[in-house]
């Protein structure tokens, strides 16, 4: 089985610069999640999604920070501008379903470390 | 509030049994899962909790009590490869019954020969 697919995985730009990350789940993983883990923190929630509609956001800087999953299978995260603290690894994450029943774990992708200079 | 503690650092020799704590206070409270996360790499499962108890599955084991909101995870038999990070994470719910995982900061586990 195919795990979570992202990329780029490495990425590195300027301050006041854009970026998008891209996230391919597991194929028939109706939830997805993107995480922002900062270096030394336990990974932090900035969105979920299931099947393409939004279920949680509400730690998603959006000002800055944009999510979409418009067919409700991959997705793409931006970042416009990028600030100097937004230099972390982006995760992104499946699951079979968000719903409450059942140990339902995420599968999570490599990742996208992001250097903001 | 939500807040889960775990300590930052831990060290233990190869082959010996090492306990990794977690406190947890969420609002909401539907299970708690174990991660292990090497340097540089995506967090993967290790154990799920739901119900009070130990759960027990090859080297790794996985407590619950809900009353005292603590759990731990015990490695036995320490190998070098166990060198990564732990990360605690609760799962509270969201409105309208959606699955939401709060993280802990990680225990950075270094074995030694």
């Amino acid at each position: 089985e195919a795990g979570v697919a992202q990329s780029p995985r490495y990425k590195i730009i300027e301050k006041r610069q854009s970026v998008a990350f891209w996230c391919n789940p597991i194929s028939g993983h109706a939830t997805l999640y993107w995480y922002q883990q900062i270096l030394g923190q336990g990974p932090k929630l900035l969105i979920q999604f299931q099947n393409n509609g939004v279920v949680d956001d509400s730690q998603l800087p959006k000002d800055r920070f944009s999510a979409e999953r418009l067919k409700g299978v991959d997705s793409t995260l931006k970042i416009q501008p990028a600030k100097l603290e937004d230099s972390a690894v982006y995760l992104c994450a499946s699951s079979l379903i968000g719903l409450r029943q059942g140990p339902y774990e995420q599968y999570f992708g490599p990742g996208t470390r992001l250097t903001v200079t | 509030g939500q807040n889960i503690d775990q300590p930052t650092e831990m060290t233990a020799t190869e082959g010996a049994i090492v306990q990794i704590n977690c406190t947890y206070q969420t609002s909401g409270f539907n299970g708690l899962f174990w991660y292990q996360q090497h340097a540089g790499e995506a967090p993967t499962f290790l154990s799920y909790n739901v119900l009070d108890g130990l759960e027990e599955k090859g080297r790794f084991s996985s407590f619950l009590s809900r009353s005292k909101g603590y759990s731990y995870l015990l490695l036995k038999e320490l190998q070098m490869k166990d060198s990564a990070s732990y990360l605690c994470a609760v799962r509270g719910t969201l409105f309208g019954g959606y699955n939401k995982l709060i993280f802990g900061a990680g225990t950075r586990l270094a074995v030694h020969p």
